[in-house]
């Protein structure tokens, strides 16, 4: 199956500032996916990225918020913006990884603080 | 809406003892993931279950899928310690499209000597 590098692995901001997460995978994927874990929580899918298309938005996520790029088919960022408190989470990539055998490969998941 | 429900949401269980953790859904999918996640790590993934009547097993764990049911377990046979994390599941959303993984909330599993 596919493996994801994810950076930065943590990090503390300040409110109001941005974040960019990169996922690098080291094959050719079609799709990647972007969750969010708040603590203590489950995971909640953010958005889905195609390359050469806008990505997909789940309900109560929108770009303005996590804009994500897509610009070839091994790479892939999330940016949080204008973050507050309420931002700190995990925040996790992943692939459909090879073929259905394997399932979906996360990234090792950037752990955000905002303060 | 696609709901995934996990019990227990907490499991504390003796070395040496069996135990099930059981995942319900609410709509027709047929497929279904099982992840394991350490303390402040990502997900490893455990098992793909991929129709009715699939059973898989790997060391210590055996999980199942009954799509008429909308269940899946994931049985713990004679713990360990080194079993100790949360153990997720997860269903495609969207009729069984690619890409929206609905998650359970989750067992957090500890196992003591």
């Amino acid at each position: 199956s596919a493996v994801i590098s994810q950076k930065p692995s943590r990090d503390i901001c300040q409110r109001g500032t941005s974040l960019t997460i990169q996922c690098q995978v080291d094959s050719q994927v079609t799709m990647m996916f972007w969750y969010r874990q708040q603590p203590g929580q489950s995971l909640t899918l953010i958005a889905t990225a195609n390359q050469g298309s806008e990505a997909t938005y789940e309900s109560g996520f929108v770009i303005d918020k996590f804009p994500i790029s897509r610009p070839n088919l091994t790479f892939s960022t999330l940016t949080v913006s204008n973050m507050s408190p309420e931002d700190s989470s995990i925040y996790l990539c992943s692939d459909l990884g090879t073929g259905e055998r394997y399932g979906y490969t996360f990234g090792s998941g950037t752990r955000l603080t905002v303060v | 809406e696609l709901k995934v429900e996990q019990n227990p949401l907490f499991l504390s269980m003796q070395e040496g003892k069996n135990y099930t953790i059981y995942c319900n859904y609410s709509t027709t999918s047929d497929r279904l993931y099982w992840y394991r996640q350490d303390p402040g790590k990502s997900l490893e993934s455990l098992f793909v279950l991929l129709s009715n009547g699939a059973v898989k097993q790997e060391g210590r764990l055996m999980a199942s899928l009954d799509t008429k049911a909308r269940l899946s377990t994931l049985h713990i046979t004679a713990a360990v310690h080194d079993l100790s994390a949360t153990y997720f599941c997860a269903v495609e959303g969207y009729g069984g499209s690619q890409g929206n993984l609905i998650f359970g909330k989750g067992t957090k599993l500890s196992v003591k000597p």
